[in-house]
């Protein structure tokens, strides 16, 4: 079975640019979360959706952070402008329900604003 | 508000010694609680879990008791490895709304040889 899928690994920007990340979830999960992990923290949910609908989105900046899936399976996050406390990894996790299932993590996007 | 609170690391073992990686937790109900291990430049990974009190999660040699009378969530490995170097993150799923995850801090486990 393949895993959560992230792209791009790796990004430079510089601030006042915009950036977008890509997730594609494991078939058949209905739930995919974006996590925002600075260096040396645990993560931090950004946003969880639930098939194509936001059930929390009440961390995520929204006057520069979006997210969308319009699908029901990719997702994208999207950050414009970046600011340079942005620099963190942006993790894409999944899971088969919301209601406290195991949820199975990409291997992560590191962002670094310049 | 719900939370998870882990010991400072780094933690240096040295090969085959005992680990014991710490963390409690503050909720409201009985939250389901989970260690995930970070790999240099990897996403976290699903270690064990427990989903409620006196439960004992194990994997690869890793075990953790889910403790609802010290709310705590111990991991413990009797017998380490150069390979088992990573940061270890608790976690719990919260018990109404949208059942996120609320994770630690994380622990830094550097294993010499």
């Amino acid at each position: 079975e393949a895993g959560v899928a992230q792209s791009p690994r790796y990004k430079i920007i510089e601030k006042r640019q915009s950036v977008a990340f890509w997730c594609n979830p494991i078939s058949g999960h209905a739930t995919l979360y974006w996590y925002q992990q600075i260096l040396g923290q645990g993560p931090k949910l950004l946003i969880q959706f639930q098939n194509n609908g936001v059930v929390d989105d009440s961390q995520l900046p929204k006057d520069r952070f979006s997210a969308e899936r319009l699908k029901g399976v990719d997702s994208t996050l999207k950050i414009q402008p970046a600011k340079l406390e942005d620099s963190a990894v942006y993790l894409c996790a999944s899971s088969l329900e919301r209601t406290g299932e195991t949820q199975y993590f990409g291997p992560g996007t590191r962002l670094l604003v310049l | 508000g719900n939370s998870v609170t882990q010991m400072e690391g780094p933690v240096t073992l040295s090969e085959e010694a005992f680990l014991t990686i710490n963390c409690t937790y503050t909720a409201t109900g009985y939250p389901s609680l989970f260690w995930y291990v970070q790999y240099p430049g990897e996403g976290l990974q699903l270690l064990l879990k427990a989903t409620k009190a006196d439960d004992k999660g194990s994997n690869k040699g890793f075990e953790a008791t889910y403790r609802k009378e010290t709310t705590s969530f111990h991991l413990e490995k009797g017998s380490v490895q150069v390979s088992d170097s990573a940061v270890y993150f608790c976690a719990l799923s919260e018990t109404s709304g949208t059942y996120k995850y609320i994770f630690g801090t994380g622990t830094r486990l550097k294993v010499l040889a």
